[in-house]
């Protein structure tokens, strides 16, 4: 069955800190989209990385990097020198090929807090 | 554009109480969720539709009904309040087209329902 872990509730930092969320997922298909979301306090969620099950190339954008490793079932994403505007609650989400729906498996979200 | 917009943003219902929470997108998406999110829960699909006329289960149906006859509605309705279905609601839609790659959700900012 599919399935998205965020093992880290809760995680505070300092900013200018770098921090890294962890996402595990579980599917039995070999094509799969892995996402990233975040939720400001003001609770819209927000798009900010889509990536297949065939590229496992990492990406960098500014300050936010992910490490997608099919061999530990992992997304990672990494926060550099983080910013009190980072704090959120951060959501991985796992979508499978076959269901051609674009539905979204949520894991349950990091609260990252980012004190000055 | 308005992207996709939810009405109303807060509502307290009593338990037994019937109401509908309005979703409308401007994108000319095809595809339509209403997820909600309980704290520490994460997100989880109650409804989808892709496409007008057309609408399916998603992991938590149980309590709720909904319909799309236009492309740019889809409104969820609880039929009989219960406190269990306190949470937060938001409302998504997606491309949806030919191409077989998952698009992006586009989601609403979410209705906070309350049932006491």
């Amino acid at each position: 069955a599919q399935k998205v872990t965020q093992a880290q509730t809760e995680i505070s930092v300092v900013e200018k800190e770098d921090v890294t969320l962890d996402c595990v997922y579980e599917t039995r298909d070999t094509t799969y989209y892995l996402f990233w979301y975040k939720q400001p306090p003001s609770g819209e969620l927000v798009f900010l990385i889509r990536r297949n099950s065939f590229d496992e190339q990492n990406e960098i954008s500014g300050r936010y990097s992910w490490n997608f490793q099919k061999s530990t079932s992992s997304f990672n994403f990494t926060i550099t020198a983080s910013q009190v505007v980072d704090s959120a609650v951060y959501f991985c989400a796992l979508s499978e090929a076959r269901d051609n729906t674009d539905k979204l498996i949520f894991g349950t979200g990091t609260r990252l807090q980012v004190f000055p | 554009n308005a992207g996709v917009t939810q009405t109303p943003k807060f509502r307290i219902l009593k338990i037994g109480q019937s109401m509908t929470l309005q979703c409308a997108q401007d994108m000319n998406h095809n595809y339509m969720y209403w997820y909600r999110q309980d704290p520490g829960m994460g997100l989880k699909l109650i409804y989808y539709s892709v496409g007008a006329g057309i609408t399916d289960k998603g992991e938590v149906p149980n309590g709720y009904n909904v319909s799309r006859s236009t492309t740019e509605d889809f409104p969820l309705r609880l039929e009989l309040a219960a406190p269990s279905q306190t949470s937060v609601y938001f409302c998504a839609s997606s491309y949806g087209g030919t191409s077989i790659i998952p698009g992006e959700l586009f989601f609403g900012e979410g209705s906070r329902l309350t049932v006491l």
